[in-house]
């Protein structure tokens, strides 16, 4: 089993620029889920889906957050326009069910200069 | 909404070292606390917990749950340089937002050899 696999694994990119972050989670799990890690805020879940459906966005900070999941073996997190306080590692991870321990991928470091 | 308190937010010890780190939460419908480990990538899942009193153990690792007094500790002994790295505490409820994990900020170890 690959593990979860997120894609780019670092993204530098300009202000207003649009980003794009890609996850493919193990496959036969159904339960979705995009964190953000910075120093400040530890660790925070922006979006949970569950079947591919999206059940709780209320963590995404502002509509430039956007969340897809098209299928059960492909999810975007995108951002646009893109902006410097975005700097964070962005995680993806996934689960069976609620399953009481996720399986994260290795991150993406994005850095909004 | 749940909260987790980490602490210290970073130790440094020598090899051989015993280690204590602590995990105090608040949870409505206490379901599960999760301890994980940080290298530079992914956290990786240590230890899941639900019951007081009963000791997990993995090896040099050993951690046990407090449910009274809201509080886990998560104990490393004869400590290696291998052992560096953030570890994370969470806890998930067992409520309507039952497949969330909220985490601590993390306690930073630093093993010196």
């Amino acid at each position: 089993d690959a593990g979860v696999i997120q894609s780019p694994r670092h993204e530098v990119t300009e202000m207003g620029q649009e980003v794009t972050l890609r996850c493919k989670p193990i496959s036969g799990h159904n339960s979705l889920f995009w964190y953000r890690q910075t120093m400040m805020r530890g660790l925070e879940l922006l979006i949970y889906f569950n079947n591919n459906v999206p059940i709780d966005d209320s963590g995404m900070p502002e509509d430039r957050f956007s969340a897809k999941m098209p299928n059960a073996s492909f999810s975007t997190l995108k951002i646009q326009p893109s902006e410097p306080r975005d700097s964070a590692v962005y995680f993806c991870a996934s689960s069976w069910g609620q399953g009481d321990g996720y399986t994260f991928g290795s991150g993406t470091r994005l850095t909004v200069v | 909404e749940d909260k987790v308190v980490q602490s210290p937010l970073s130790l440094v010890v020598h090899e051989g070292d015993t280690v204590t780190l602590n995990c105090s939460y608040e949870v409505t419908n206490f379901r599960s606390l999760l301890w994980y480990k940080q290298e530079k990538k992914a956290p990786t899942f240590l230890f899941m917990l639900t019951s007081s009193g009963i000791e997990k153990k993995s090896g040099r690792l050993s951690s046990i749950l407090d449910k009274k007094e809201l509080f886990s500790i998560l104990n490393i002994t004869a400590t290696q340089t291998g052992d560096s790295a953030v570890y994370l505490c969470a806890v998930r409820n067992s409520g309507g937002s039952n497949y969330k994990l909220t985490f601590g900020k993390g306690t930073l170890l630093t093993v010196n050899p």
